[in-house]
This record gives structure tokens, C-alpha cells and sequence, in this order.
């Protein structure tokens, strides 16, 4: 089993709708939590980060944590054209990022 | 003003030949790495170096050899490449202690 599962879609969607991405891990000791975005031939960038379990509310984007169920989700309300990307999840055992995690990415499409 | 900036942004070379690709920071950080990205999107760490110091070393054949000159700067270079190697690679930073990776704009790596 992987240590990161995401399923990597592709998500297509009408502008507007409330998008959820989900990734489940294996392994008990991570601790921070992270979802990165990427833009078509672009590098990731962070969009949101979380420490154990709990809610993230960022504008339209809310990370949520379940660590009993080894799950975590990427919200996006009233999705927009923009949002069009490609979310990989991230998340490492410990504070730092040395060891960070991804998830293969989901590649999200939101049609106008 | 870029933050992580790497070249060249394509390469397309013939199997058997020895390329390299640069990658510079210009914020500051103590920790740089460089992840290989596949066709299915799937962004992996092959090694990460803080303070010049070699501290990751994935699973990655021998003919990839990182060397860092100084803390900004992170060089990968590759011999006898294969049709295998072709991917996109990214450079990131972080700073040690601190959760979030800046990503390079990658390169893309074609092997013929």
C-alpha cells in the first residue's frame, strides 16, 4: 500500500460547484498536511497547510483533517475557471518539510 | 525577481548523451531539492541537500549525481541518459524548520 493514495481523476465540474479532493495515508505518524496546486507546466505552489486534525477555512478553500480515518480533504466552493489545476496533496511526519509526501495529484477542469 | 529559477526549461537530447540542469534560490533558504515528475503527474523526491550537505538520497540510479556549490545553488547532473529519464524536474526550497516548498518552474526533459 502506498503511503499516499489521491485518485487522480481527471474532475470536471461547472463553474460554481463545490469541489472535494480527498487523499487517505497509511502512515500514523504524519502530522502536518498539505495541498499544492499546479498550474499546467508550472511548479507547485502551497495552497494550504494544516497541523494534525481540524478545519482550514482560506477564502473559498477549506482544508479539513480526519486523523482517526488516516483522511484528508480540499474543499473549493463557488469554483471558478482559475481553479483549473492540478491539487496534489503533501504531508510529513514532522515539523519542516524535508520529508515531505505527495499524492499523485488530482487534475481538476472547471468548465465556465 | 524569480524566487527558485532553473535551466534550461527544455532539453531534448539523444540517449547515451550527459546533461545537466541548474537550479538557483534567491530566498535565503538552507535546504534544496529536486523531484522528478512523471508522465502520470506523480512529483518525487530524489534528493535533498541542507547547508550544502546531502541529506536525502532516494532510490535513484548512480548515474544522477546532485552537487551543491554553495547554500542558492543545487546542479543535477545525469550521464549515459536513458529513454526512462525523460520527465519533467523540479528544484525546490524550503527553509529548515518550515513546512512550505518553493518550486522551480521545472524542466522538461525529453530523451530520444
Amino acid at each position: 500500500q502506498k503511503e499516499v493514495e489521491q485518485d487522480p481523476g481527471p474532475l470536471s465540474v461547472p463553474e460554481g460547484a463545490i469541489v472535494s479532493l480527498n487523499c487517505t495515508y497509511s502512515n500514523s505518524a504524519f502530522q502536518y498536511f498539505m495541498w499544492y496546486r499546479q498550474y499546467s507546466r508550472k511548479g507547485p505552489e502551497l495552497l494550504m497547510y494544516t497541523y494534525s486534525s481540524g478545519n482550514k477555512e482560506d477564502g473559498r478553500f477549506t482544508a479539513q483533517v480526519d486523523k482517526s480515518s488516516k483522511y484528508i480533504s480540499l474543499f473549493i466552493r463557488d469554483s471558478q475557471p482559475s481553479d483549473s489545476a492540478t491539487y496534489l496533496c503533501a504531508m510529513n511526519p514532522q515539523g519542516g518539510s524535508e520529508k515531505l509526501v505527495f499524492g499523485k495529484g488530482t487534475k481538476l477542469t472547471v468548465n465556465p | 525577481d524569480t524566487a527558485v529559477s532553473q535551466t534550461p526549461k527544455y532539453l531534448v537530447t539523444q540517449m547515451g548523451n550527459d546533461k545537466s540542469i541548474k537550479c538557483e534560490q534567491n530566498l535565503g533558504h538552507d535546504t534544496m531539492y529536486w523531484y522528478k515528475q512523471d508522465s502520470k503527474k506523480f512529483l518525487k523526491i530524489m534528493f535533498s541537500y541542507n547547508n550544502k550537505e546531502l541529506i536525502i538520497n532516494e532510490t535513484v540510479p548512480n548515474r544522477f549525481s546532485p552537487k551543491s556549490p554553495d547554500k542558492a545553488h543545487l546542479n543535477l547532473h545525469i550521464n549515459s541518459l536513458e529513454l526512462g529519464d525523460s520527465a519533467v524536474y523540479f528544484c525546490a526550497s524550503s527553509q529548515k524548520g518550515y513546512n512550505e516548498q518553493f518550486f522551480g518552474p521545472g524542466t522538461r526533459l525529453t530523451v530520444l
